[in-house]
This record gives structure tokens, sequence and C-alpha cells, in this order.
């Protein structure tokens, strides 16, 4: 068990819809980082916050959007889903940000786009 | 630009075979290298890391060796068990800055048989 808690396990839903996974990082890890774990594209790197602000970002699309609150929770915001948006979603977080600290990943969330 | 590749999968081998899964990187400045291991049903865990030239990483009997000469990161474990049984992902982090995200290959599934 890694710390990092993300809900829900699982979810399924329609084309066009909108979704909001959550993740809670390791206590006291100020760093969150999202990831898209897909067939055809392998393992990316979305976006990552730091203390509520955004640090970098990767390959995110422009209908996905992330946020990190003052509790140090985040939620990714998948919206008008398509078909290829079906994958893995990781969360990681890290004590602080910088290639230094370890990342912590959570154990995902499989979306579903039907 | 940053980009990671390693061997294609899968790779099956019996039990207290020797093990390599070779990895090769491009990047600008100077990166760290890691190993992550994902177990069924499970998120990344980190296995080793280096972060500079001819470092070598090491946990639980597996090596890499960072070597800038010839961009590679190859993970070697000299006698595989049953419960080595995962898809090992390389990554690398970015040299410079503040940021940690992290750039992965495609995986590589390994089973081992009893």
């Amino acid at each position: 068990d890694s710390g990092v808690t993300q809900t829900p396990k699982h979810l399924i839903t329609a084309t066009g819809q909108r979704v909001t996974l959550r993740c809670s990082p390791r206590s006291g890890d100020l760093s969150v980082y999202w990831y898209q774990q897909s067939l055809d594209q392998g393992l990316q790197f979305l976006i990552q916050y730091y203390n509520g602000e955004e640090r970098a970002k990767g390959n995110i699309l422009e209908r996905f959007s992330a946020q990190q609150f003052p509790d140090l929770h985040s939620e990714l915001n998948l919206s008008s889903l398509e078909l290829g948006d079906s994958a893995l979603y990781f969360c990681a977080s890290s004590v602080s940000s910088g290639l230094a600290y370890e990342q912590y990943f959570g154990p995902g969330t499989r979306l579903t786009v039907t | 630009g940053n980009s990671v590749t390693q061997m294609e999968g899968p790779v099956t081998l019996s039990e207290e075979a020797f093990l390599t899964i070779n990895c090769t990187y491009t990047a600008t400045g100077y990166p760290s290298l890691f190993w992550y291991v994902q177990y069924p049903g499970e998120g990344l865990q980190l296995l080793l890391k280096a972060t500079k030239a001819d470092d070598k990483g090491s946990n639980k009997g597996f090596e890499a060796t960072y070597r800038k000469e010839t961009t590679s990161f190859h993970l070697e474990k000299g006698s595989v068990q049953v419960s080595d049984s995962a898809v090992y992902f390389c990554a690398l982090s970015p040299g410079g800055g503040s940021q940690g995200n992290l750039i992965f290959g495609k995986g590589t599934k390994l089973s081992v048989k009893p």
C-alpha cells in the first residue's frame, strides 16, 4: 500500500459525458502527478501540481483539467469524453517537486467510455 | 525531445534464469533514470533508480547501471523467481528545474514459470 488513494476504482460512462477522478496523496506530500496508461500510448504524464499550483504540463488534452485543493487532494476532470479516453488513470505523490523525490503511485482509476 | 525505448515483451523465463531487459533513452541535459514495476491489478512501485552517470541502482536482487556513453539503463537479475512476474517500466526524469514528471517506456511484461 503506497498511501495514495484514488476513487473511484472503476468508472463506466458514455461518450460526451464528463467525469471527475479523485486522488488523495500520502500524508505530508505536497506534489501530485497525474498519468494516463492506455494500450496504444503507454504511460503518459498529464499534469503536476505542487502545493496547490500547477507545476508542469505534459500531454494533457484541452478537454481535461485538474486542480489541487488546500487540503492537497487533487481532482482530474475529463469532459466531452471519447472512446479513446478509455484508460487507466494514475495519480502519484511526492514530498516535494523535483527528480530527487520518489513518486508513490496510487492503484489507479479504470475509465471505460462506451 | 526526451524518450525511453525498452525491449518489447512479453519475456518468458524459467525460475532461476538470468534476466536482462534492455532500456535506452534520449534526453537533453542530465536525466535521472528509474525502473518501476507493476504487479497485476496494482499501481507502479519504484524498483531502483540512478541519478548520474556510472551510478548503479539496486534493489531486491535487481540492478541497473546508468551508462551515459551508450545512453542505456538495462535491468538485470541473476536468478528470477515466480514472484518477479510483472510489467517492468524504464523511465527518466529530465534533468534541471524543479519538475519531477516521469517519461516512461512502453513496459515489458515478464512471466516466470516454475
